[in-house]
């Protein structure tokens, strides 16, 4: 039973382009959750999507961040105009429901020059 | 706002020795805690859940939650260097739309 998949595992882009990370849940999972984990910091959540809905976007910076979770496909983060402060790792977790645990993709680790 | 706190540690241990790692919670209506293990550059791995006041075991984990007290630990016991890792507490908030998590502690088993 394949565990939640994330590519990228590295990215790397320059001042001003566009990052999109990507996220495959668990199969029967499907509760996604971002999270990012800033160098030498704890985690933080981002946002928390089921299909089609964002439910809690709370952690998301409130400019150049969106998330998405289409009815087919995987989940998407996008950052528009990356700046070098979005250097971080980015973990998706998803879940079967609400409140269980969850279980974490191996993280895309971004790098904006 | 729901807090989770952990010593940063390093705590050090020797191999074979029983490993305590602590972690503190700010709310009260929490009702289960999770541990994950994260080993530097990976993605964190799920160890332990707990739900209920008391001790859970798995092997050689047990966690322990004590609500009136507020506070949850993980024990190791027959510590291993492959052990040596940072241990993250996590707990849900109350619709389960997010997991806030502890700073981590370190762990460093010696031989």
């Amino acid at each position: 039973n394949a565990g939640v998949m994330q590519n990228p595992r590295h990215l790397v882009r320059r001042r001003g382009q566009e990052a999109r990370l990507r996220c495959s849940p668990m199969k029967g999972h499907s509760h996604v959750y971002w999270y990012r984990q800033l160098p030498e910091e704890g985690l933080k959540f981002m946002v928390y999507l089921q299909k089609e809905n964002i439910i809690d976007e709370s952690g998301m910076p409130k400019e150049r961040f969106s998330a998405e979770f289409p009815k087919e496909g995987p989940s998407i983060l996008r950052i528009q105009q990356v700046v070098r402060g979005d250097s971080a790792a980015y973990f998706c977790a998803s879940s079967p429901a609400a409140t269980y645990e969850q279980y974490f993709g191996p993280g895309t680790r971004l790098t904006v020059t | 706002q729901k807090e989770v706190e952990q010593n940063s540690g390093p705590l050090s241990v020797p191999e074979g020795a029983i490993a305590s790692l602590n972690c503190t919670y700010s709310d009260r209506g929490s009702q289960s805690f999770f541990w994950y293990r994260q080993y530097s550059g990976k993605s964190p791995e799920l160890i332990m859940f707990i739900y209920s006041n008391g001790d859970k075991e798995d092997g050689r984990f047990t966690a322990q939650l004590n609500k009136a007290s507020q506070y949850v630990s993980l024990l190791i016991r027959d510590s291993q260097p492959s052990d040596s890792a940072t241990y993250l507490c996590a707990a849900p908030n109350n619709a389960g739309n997010m997991l806030t998590f502890g700073g981590g502690t370190r762990l460093m088993v010696k031989p």
